[in-house]
C-alpha cells in the first residue's frame, strides 16, 4: 500500500537550518509528483510548491521562494524539504502529499513539526 | 491568482444532519476542484478529486458538486466520524490553493 514516512519532530533555534524527509514506499516513486503543504498552528493548508521526481525539477509557490528547497534522493524513495534562516513564523507542520492522477492530493505522510525557538 | 473562498468557515451540527460546505473561485476553474477532511493532529484525507469524483473507500454520504466558481461538498446524513475541518481546494497549471477550511463541530 502508498505510504509517505516523514521524519521526527524538530526544534530548532532562529537562524538555524532544517532539513526533513518524505520516504515513499508501495509506488513507482517517480511516476507521481510530490507537493509540500505547511501548516502553522491553529490555521489552515498553505501550499508550498511541488516536485517533478522523475526530473528533479522543483517549482516553489509564492512566498516560499529563497530559504525553501526541494530535493530527492531517488535511490531510496525519498524527497527532502530543506528550510535555511528558520524564523519564529517557520513554526508549523510540513506535510509532503503525492500528487495523484487527478491532481489531487492522494496521499499524505503523517506531517513534521518544526519548532523554531529561542 | 485564484482565490478559494469557503462557507461558512465554522458549522454546529448533528448526528443525522444534511450538511453542505460552499467554495467559490475567483474565476472559473472548470472541475479541478478537490475536497479534504482533516481531523485534529492528523494528517488531511482526500475525499473528493474533479469536484464530484469520490476516492476509494469514501462513504457514499460524502459527495461533491459544481462546476466552474462554485462547488459544493454535501454530506448526507453527519456520522460522528465526520466532525472534522474540511477544505477545498483548486488545481490549475501545476499550481494548488487551498481555501481557508470549514470546521464542523458537534451541536
Amino acid at each position: 500500500q502508498v505510504q509517505l514516512v516523514q521524519s521526527g519532530s524538530e526544534l530548532k533555534k532562529p537562524g538555524a537550518s532544517v532539513k526533513v524527509s518524505c520516504k515513499a514506499s508501495g509506488y513507482t516513486f517517480n511516476a507521481y509528483a510530490m507537493s509540500w503543504v505547511r501548516q502553522a498552528p491553529g490555521q489552515g493548508l498553505e501550499w508550498m510548491g511541488w516536485i517533478n521526481t522523475a526530473t528533479g525539477n522543483p517549482t516553489y509557490a509564492p512566498g516560499f521562494t529563497g530559504r525553501f528547497v526541494f530535493s530527492l534522493d531517488t535511490s531510496v524513495r525519498t524527497a527532502y524539504l530543506q528550510i535555511s534562516s528558520l524564523k519564529a513564523e517557520d513554526t508549523a507542520v510540513y506535510y509532503c502529499a503525492r500528487v495523484g492522477y487527478h491532481y489531487q492530493f492522494d496521499f499524505w505522510g503523517q506531517g513534521i513539526l518544526v519548532t523554531v525557538s529561542s | 491568482d485564484i482565490q478559494m473562498t469557503q462557507s461558512p468557515s465554522s458549522l454546529s451540527a448533528s448526528v443525522g444532519d444534511r450538511v453542505a460546505i460552499t467554495c467559490r473561485a475567483s474565476q472559473s476553474v472548470s472541475s479541478w476542484v478537490a475536497w479534504y477532511q482533516q481531523k485534529p493532529g492528523k494528517a488531511p484525507k482526500s475525499l473528493i478529486y474533479k469536484a464530484s469524483t469520490r476516492e476509494s473507500g469514501v462513504p457514499s454520504r460524502f459527495s461533491g458538486s459544481g462546476s466552474g466558481t462554485e462547488f459544493t461538498l454535501t454530506i448526507s446524513s453527519l456520522q460522528p466520524d465526520d466532525f472534522a475541518t474540511y477544505y477545498c481546494q483548486h488545481y490549475n497549471s501545476y499550481s494548488w490553493t487551498f481555501g481557508q477550511g470549514t470546521k464542523v463541530e458537534i451541536k
